[in-house]
């Protein structure tokens, strides 16, 4: 089984609208996080948001947020007053655990959901 | 944060040939981590490069194919062995510290192999 699902390959939104990617994952440690990245077509992955399945709130970072619902295990990015340079593949990734002094830290990554953003 | 470059950042190269990637963090960082992303795909990590030690391989990686050094805190280098054009991908590095918030990756290295 997949343990990170991003079920959206591409998605269209227009300039200064809101826009919800969605990802779902897969885990039964109760310790691990959450990452979404951006890769531009120039191939460089960028940090956007963490999210720890410990944390109380929802993570938000200037326009991007995260909606963490652990229940469902899914953990959707949110990006609000789209910007034409916000079209880029974005990746959601799960490392597991969290924190351990033992553990390895590799993430795994879903497949990624294109996201194009209309003038 | 961490800033973490590349060499080279593009490359062709001929099949049966090697090369090697470095990779450099501005800071000590405790893990180095190599991934792949073929050509519209997302990324698999190939291994964990470990200060002092041999890497660790995931599933489906060798070490006599892909070599990893990783002499100190802030560097470490991936080699692709006699290459094959199935190799062609995006090489990216990574690095960051126990139970950090973020994970930073380097530019990436575009490898083609014809």
């Amino acid at each position: 089984a997949q343990k990170i699902t991003q079920t959206q390959p591409g998605m269209f939104v227009q300039e200064k609208e809101a826009v919800t990617l969605d990802c779902t994952y897969d885990t039964s440690d109760p310790s691990y996080g959450l990452f979404w990245y951006k890769q531009p077509s120039s191939g460089e992955m960028i940090f956007l948001i963490y999210q720890g399945s410990y944390d109380q709130q929802n993570a938000t970072e200037g326009r991007y947020s995260l909606n963490f619902q652990k229940a469902r295990k899914s953990a959707n990015l949110v990006i609000s007053a789209s910007q034409l340079g916000d079209s880029a593949m974005y990746f959601c990734a799960m490392r597991e655990p969290a924190y351990s002094g033992a553990g390895s830290y590799q993430l795994t990554f879903g497949k990624g959901t294109k996201l194009s953003v209309i003038p | 944060s961490a800033v973490i470059s590349q060499k080279p950042s593009r490359d062709i190269c001929q099949r049966g040939t090697s090369l090697t990637i470095q990779c450099q963090v501005d800071s000590q960082v405790t893990m180095m981590f190599w991934y792949r992303q073929q050509p519209g795909q997302s990324l698999t990590l190939i291994a964990t490069a470990n200060q002092g030690s041999e890497a660790t391989y995931e599933s489906g990686f060798v070490i006599d194919k892909f070599p990893i050094s990783r002499p100190n805190l802030t560097f470490s280098t991936l080699t692709v062995s006699n290459m094959s054009p199935e190799d062609s991908s995006i090489y990216l590095c990574s690095g960051g510290e126990q139970g950090a918030r973020e994970q930073y990756f380097g530019p990436g290295t575009r490898l083609t192999v014809t």
